[in-house]
């Protein structure tokens, strides 16, 4: 199976504050690369996938990157309402289609 | 507008089965597939499986080969994952999501269900 790896565990940013979390995966998956955001209590939202399209009605302040085994997710404004916990998840060939072990974006 | 609403919360003794249901609306069922995913407590996501709608074809995840089984009854357009000889690492929020695009599942999964927590508990 292919692992995946996201790093940092965690960070604390402020308002209007650029940030990129990075998630590795164990072995080419090309360009097969899912972004998440979940909020405590709620189901994961689809951010961004095939590593840099943008899933309709997610602002344009997310932004994705990356092809072979290194990608990275981009907020460019950090904004209140994107405090949550961010995933990647390889969806190369077939399954299973593992996730990271997430990034938790605290207020600073 | 796309809709998926999953069974309401269960509470199983160990060794039990349980049987959560996801039914979808706003789309034609038959031309998406879907994933399965678990979440226990405070922990990270779990990949379990998915399932065509349109023809039945399923994969699982290893760990769970021979007590999970997942379904669709195209008549009534719900998909049903059912995990059997539940243990206490077994208590998670399971949740249904659609594939983004239809007949793929290389895209990744949009929209997800509300999620369904089953907890075992002796």
């Amino acid at each position: 199976d292919i692992q995946m790896t996201q790093s940092p565990s965690s960070l604390s940013a402020s308002v209007g504050d650029r940030v990129t979390i990075t998630c590795r995966a164990s072995q080419s998956i090309s360009s097969y690369l899912n972004w998440y955001q979940q909020k405590p209590g709620k189901a994961p939202k689809l951010l961004i996938y095939a590593a840099s399209s943008l899933q309709s009605g997610v602002p344009s302040r997310f932004s994705g990157s990356g092809s072979g085994t290194d990608f990275t997710l981009t907020i460019s404004s950090l904004q209140p309402e994107d405090f949550a916990t961010y995933y990647c998840q390889q969806t190369y060939s077939t399954p299973p289609f593992t996730f990271g072990p997430g990034t938790k974006v605290g207020i600073k | 507008q796309v809709q998926l609403v999953q069974s309401g919360a269960e509470v199983k003794k160990p060794g039990a089965s349980v049987k959560v249901s996801c039914k979808a609306s706003g789309y034609t069922f038959t031309n998406y597939g879907f994933g399965w995913v678990r979440q226990a407590p405070g922990q990270g996501l779990e990949w379990m499986g998915w399932i065509s709608a349109y023809n039945g074809n399923t994969n699982y995840a290893q760990k769970l080969q021979g007590r999970v089984s997942m379904t669709t009854d195209t008549s009534t357009s719900t998909a049903y994952m059912e995990l059997r000889s539940l243990t206490s690492d077994d208590t998670a929020v399971y949740y249904c999501a659609r594939g983004l695009i239809a007949f793929q599942i290389t895209n990744g999964f949009d929209p997800w269900g509300q999620g369904t927590l089953v907890t075992v508990s002796s």
